[in-house]
């Protein structure tokens, strides 16, 4: 079975600064995908960024970026310029290869980041 | 689009009691699930459902059970509520696409007490 680990449970920053949440996973897989959600304080579930493990560039999506290391198995997500709206639960998600249609998401612990104006 | 939508947002109910979580997407998708969410834990699947007509079981199945009414409707049931089913419950729903993306519903708070 495959496993998500989120090993910062909260992490605080300023305004403008730059932050990195961490990730690992643990898998036989070979081809996956990784994501990372966002949940704020509305509940709401927003999709971040997504990556797959066959692609090596990793994935960026205006100032969010991953830092994908397979062999590791680590998928790191940083923010750039954090701003005020990026409070929030992030999960880090892990979904091997889909099979007749069932694309099962294994979510980590989370990380609770507070960004101080 | 309203995307997924869930019905009720809040609830209460006393252990023993039964009640039925509604989930509802109109993206036409051909894949929808149930997830829930304690405190200090990601989401967990509950169940899921790739097709119209087919369910399956996920992480944590025990105590529910759920019914794909049509390509819109997916809905959870708690036959008897106990306390450990105490969660936020997460409806999803997917293409078949490339893209891999689930979308989320905005939740429903269940108590049991």
């Amino acid at each position: 079975a495959q496993t998500v680990t989120q090993s910062q449970p909260e992490m605080s920053v300023q305004e403008a600064e730059t932050v990195t949440l961490s990730c690992t996973y643990d898998t036989s897989e070979s081809n996956y995908y990784l994501f990372w959600y966002k949940q704020p304080p509305s509940r709401q579930m927003i999709l971040v960024i997504r990556q797959e493990a066959y692609k090596q560039q990793n994935a960026t999506e205006n100032r969010f970026s991953v830092n994908f290391q397979k062999a590791a198995k680590s998928f790191s997500l940083k923010i750039s310029d954090s701003q005020l709206g990026d409070t929030a639960m992030y999960f880090c998600a892990f979904m091997k290869q889909p099979f007749q249609g069932a694309q099962k998401l294994v979510f980590g612990q989370g990380t609770r980041l507070t960004i101080n104006p | 689009n309203a995307g997924v939508t869930q019905t009720p947002k809040f609830q209460v109910l006393k252990t023993g009691q039964s009640m039925t979580l509604q989930c509802a997407q109109d993206m036409n998708h051909n894949s929808m699930y149930w997830y829930r969410q304690d405190p200090g834990m990601g989401l967990r699947l509950i169940y899921y459902s790739a097709s119209e007509g087919t369910t399956d079981k996920g992480e944590v199945p025990n105590g529910y059970n759920v019914s794909r009414l049509n390509k819109r409707e997916f809905s959870l049931r708690l036959e008897s509520a106990a306390p450990s089913q105490t969660s936020v419950y997460f409806c999803a729903s997917s293409a078949r696409d490339r893209t891999h993306e689930q979308y989320f519903g905005p939740g429903t708070r269940l108590t049991v007490t």
